[in-house]
Order: C-alpha cells, then structure tokens, then sequence
C-alpha cells in the first residue's frame, strides 16, 4: 500500500453541493493529520489539522478513521472559491519527523 | 510580509548552470523544508534541517545540495542544473517541539526553468 493515497478527481459540484474526499494512509502510527487547499500554481494553504477522531470548521469536517486508515474531508455549502486541490497530509516512515503529501484532489463547484 | 519568503519567484537559466533558491522565514521556526512540485505530481521533498547543524536527504536529493545558514535561511543549490530539474520549488517550516502534531507553512514558490 502506499503510504497515502487519495479519491482521483477532478470532482465537478454545483454550488450548494456536499462534497467528501477520501484519503488513506499505511502507517498505522500516525497521530495527526493535515488537510490543504493548493490553488493552481499557488502554494498549499493549510486547511485543517486533524488530531484525534475529527475537527469541524465551519463549512468543512475533517474525520479520522484510524481502525481503516483514512481520513475524511467534508465541504458543505460549496462555494465557488472553493475550487481548488486538496492535499491530504500524513506523516512519513522512513523519513523520521516528516511528512507525506497526497496527489491530491481536483474539486470544481460550477456555477 | 510574508513568514515565509522564497527568492527569486521565477527563473530561467540554461543546462549547466549553477542556481541557488533562497528561503528566509520569520517565523521563528526550528525545521525548515524544500520540495519540488511537478505537474501531475504530489510535492516531493528534497532536503529538510531541523536546526542549523542538521542537514538531512529527502526522497529526491541526487543533484541537490542545501546550506542552512542561520535559522531562518535555507537555501537550495543546484550545481549543475538540467531540463529535468523545471518544476516548481516550495520551501516550508515547522516548529519543532512535537513533530506530530506541527503542520508546515509554505512560500509562494520558485518556478524554476531549464532551457
């Protein structure tokens, strides 16, 4: 398995829409997780940290699902700003204190 | 300002060259981070230093080299650069109390071309 894999995208969702991205993760001794937003050609932002079972901000959830290996994001309400990547972020095995960064996921909310 | 700055935005150079990226951050931060990002691809981490006497490889460090000249500079070096190199550059910190739980803040990137 490799250490993160996530939902290939893109995801095109009309504005109002619930969207969730999935992320799975092989190390089972990961304890926090983190989810950004890259814009095209822009730098990843940090999004939300996720540190036990889950962190909801506002329009977005993120959950920890650690029996199964995943993480979840959850955006409710789309707007279109948020059309972007979404990187799911876990930490690394062999490289001691460091992480891994997903693919990511390609969302587009339409008009 | 930005915490985390990343100099120069863009380049173009040709094969051979000698090219340096340069990070300074005034985040107050201990680790320090450079990744390369190409189109298609997650970022991959070159070199990373978790203060100024520790200079480790990451997953693609073959034609790189790094110094880490105070804590808040790091910079990156390709000695020799070639076509295969052109991608975009990110350099980010962390702070280092507890490596689980500190997630790392980016530049705005470096895209680097070689001709």
């Amino acid at each position: 398995r490799k250490e993160v894999e996530q939902d290939p995208g893109p995801f095109n969702v009309p504005e109002g829409a619930t969207v969730a991205f999935n992320c799975t993760y092989s190390n089972s001794a990961s304890q926090s997780f983190f989810w950004y937003r890259q814009d095209c050609r822009k730098e990843p932002k940090l999004l939300m940290s996720v540190y036990s079972s889950g962190n909801e901000d506002g329009r977005f959830t993120a959950q920890l699902n650690r029996a199964s290996q995943y993480i979840s994001l959850l955006i409710r309400d789309s707007k279109l700003s948020d059309s972007a990547t979404y990187l799911c972020v876990v930490p690394r095995r062999n490289y001691g204190q460091n992480f891994v960064f997903g693919p990511g996921t390609r969302l587009s909310v339409l008009p | 300002d930005a915490d985390v700055t990343q100099t120069p935005r863009n380049r173009i150079t040709k094969t051979g060259k000698r090219i340096m990226l340069e990070c300074s951050q005034t985040k107050g931060h201990d680790r320090m981070y450079w990744y390369r990002q190409d189109p298609g691809l997650g970022l991959r981490l070159i070199y990373y230093s978790f203060d100024v006497k520790d200079i480790n490889k990451g997953e693609i460090s073959d034609g790189y080299s790094v110094s880490r000249q105070a804590q808040a500079k790091f910079s990156l070096s390709l000695e020799s650069a070639i076509p295969n190199q052109t991608a975009l550059y990110f350099c980010a910190t962390a702070t280092g109390t507890d490596y689980s739980n500190q997630p790392q803040h980016f530049g705005d990137g470096t895209r680097l071309s070689i001709l």
